[in-house]
């Protein structure tokens, strides 16, 4: 699986749009991008995952640059709940015999100030 | 919710001892995956089911072993448990090809 890379920490005001970049630059071609984020010692929250379009839902959206090494995701209006590590992860389609495992790297622990 | 369920949530047992953590997963999933996190310590993939038999393999101690039932929940037998096998485990469900893993909440387990 790709690598990825991920500022280690992150600050960002209530209200106000976080932005979480990840770079991927050894993707391949049928890897998909998934976010998770783990608030506490919960378990991991699935986000949202793409390949190479962008993505939105409920609860965030993905940008893909166009060359499929980077991406942001976007929590459009974080608030106080928001505050966790969120982890980027490049997971590849294998499409048979189940899936592939998860592997998580160190993430970015974000802290939604007041 | 996940819709993955794990039992019990809290496990305190002593050193030599032997536990069952056990992992429902979510309706239509095939695959269950293990995980364990240590004091801040990442997410460690442990092993991974699929339909019953065994797809993947991580960083599993010898004394531990887990298995897939035909009903399809999972269980991590963790033995001769030492102080360090203290940690967080977490069970993952997921489907086919690109769906996303759910995991659920967790057993804590305290080996004293």
């Amino acid at each position: 699986d790709a690598k990825t890379t991920q500022p280690p920490s992150m600050d960002c005001a209530e209200g106000r749009a976080a932005n979480l970049p990840c770079n991927h630059s050894t993707i391949s071609g049928n890897e998909y991008v998934y976010w998770y984020r783990q608030i506490h010692s919960q378990g991991p929250q699935y986000i949202i995952h793409g390949l190479k379009n962008n993505e939105t839902n409920e609860m965030a959206s993905l940008i893909i640059t166009e060359d499929r090494k980077s991406s942001t995701l976007i929590l459009p209006h974080a608030t106080l709940r928001d505050t966790a590590v969120y982890y980027c992860i490049v997971r590849v389609d294998v499409s048979n015999f189940g899936n592939e495992k998860l592997t998580f790297g160190t993430g970015t622990r974000l802290t939604i100030i007041p | 919710d996940s819709g993955v369920t794990q039992t019990p949530k809290h496990l305190i047992t002593a050193t030599g001892q032997r536990v069952t953590l056990r992992c429902s997963p979510r309706s239509g999933d095939l695959s269950v995956y293990w995980y364990q996190q240590s004091l801040d310590q990442g997410l460690q993939f442990l092993i991974q089911y699929y339909n019953g038999e065994e797809r993947a393999k991580g960083n599993i101690l010898e004394r531990f072993s887990a298995q897939q039932f035909p009903d399809l929940h999972s269980e991590l037998n963790l033995s001769s448990l030492e102080l360090g096998d203290s940690a967080l485990y977490f069970c993952a469900s997921s489907g086919e090809g690109a769906s996303p893993l759910h995991f659920g909440n967790g057993t804590r387990l305290t080996v004293t």
